[in-house]
């Protein structure tokens, strides 16, 4: 059965810490991709990475950053965790451009920063 | 640019009723895949089905059922029939073929009354 897992369901941090979250997917997929998802906003992309050491910004990348050392794990991390970026972080990955795969999705960490 | 519209936010209908949800998108490619997602209260996104542009064959799975028409650029959803279990927020995607990312819409909350 192929996955995607989050390393948690449910955080809490508080403002100002340095927050990871990691994502780990077991197909061999080419692309990962970190979501954010809010009530009324639906999915919002923060970045993907389409290879090992690479990345690219999507919609709303200010205040994250993210790592890709292997090609299974890939890190979203808040340098400085503030209370706007409460939410649902979702996880997915894909096969690369030129396929028609469809993307996977992790189960979602509940992020709450008081 | 590529983009999807999911006008109806949400959704009631009571049980055994017929319920479509729709779903309409913008992109200049002339080859693209589109999908549907399920989000049940668990939170994790279900994949439902992928369409390639160059078939418009209509498909059926059960319950379920897709209209896809190139002319509108629509890609529609119905259940027929409908059951609480049914009760989720449901997302179309598109994705170009030469693009890595994928584009959500906003997503459609529906609710099957007992």
């Amino acid at each position: 059965d192929v996955k995607v897992t989050q390393s948690s369901r449910y955080l809490v941090k508080r403002t100002g810490e340095k927050v990871f979250l990691e994502c780990v997917q077991d197909m061999d997929h080419e692309n990962m991709f970190w979501y954010r998802q809010d009530p009324g906003l639906g999915l919002r992309l923060i970045y993907f990475s389409y290879d090992v050491k690479m990345k690219e910004k999507g919609d709303i990348p200010e205040g994250y950053s993210v790592s890709r050392e292997k090609k299974e794990r890939f890190s979203l991390i808040l340098e400085s965790a503030s209370t706007n970026q409460t939410s649902m972080y979702l996880c997915a990955s894909s096969r690369a451009s030129g396929s028609n795969n469809e993307q996977f999705f992790g189960p979602g960490t509940r992020l709450t920063v008081l | 640019a590529q983009k999807v519209t999911q006008a109806q936010t949400e959704i009631s209908v009571v049980e055994k009723e017929d319920v479509t949800l729709d779903c309409v998108y913008e992109t200049r490619d002339t080859t693209y895949y589109l999908f549907w997602y399920k989000q049940p209260p668990s939170g994790e996104l279900v994949f439902l089905i992928r369409r390639n542009s160059f078939d418009e064959q209509n498909e059926i799975s059960g319950r379920y059922s897709w209209n896809f028409q190139k002319s509108t650029s629509s890609f529609n959803f119905t259940i027929t029939a409908s059951q609480v279990v049914d009760s989720a927020v449901y997302f179309c995607a598109l994705r170009d073929y030469t693009g890595n990312q994928f584009y959500f819409g906003t997503g459609t909350s529906l609710t099957v009354i007992p």
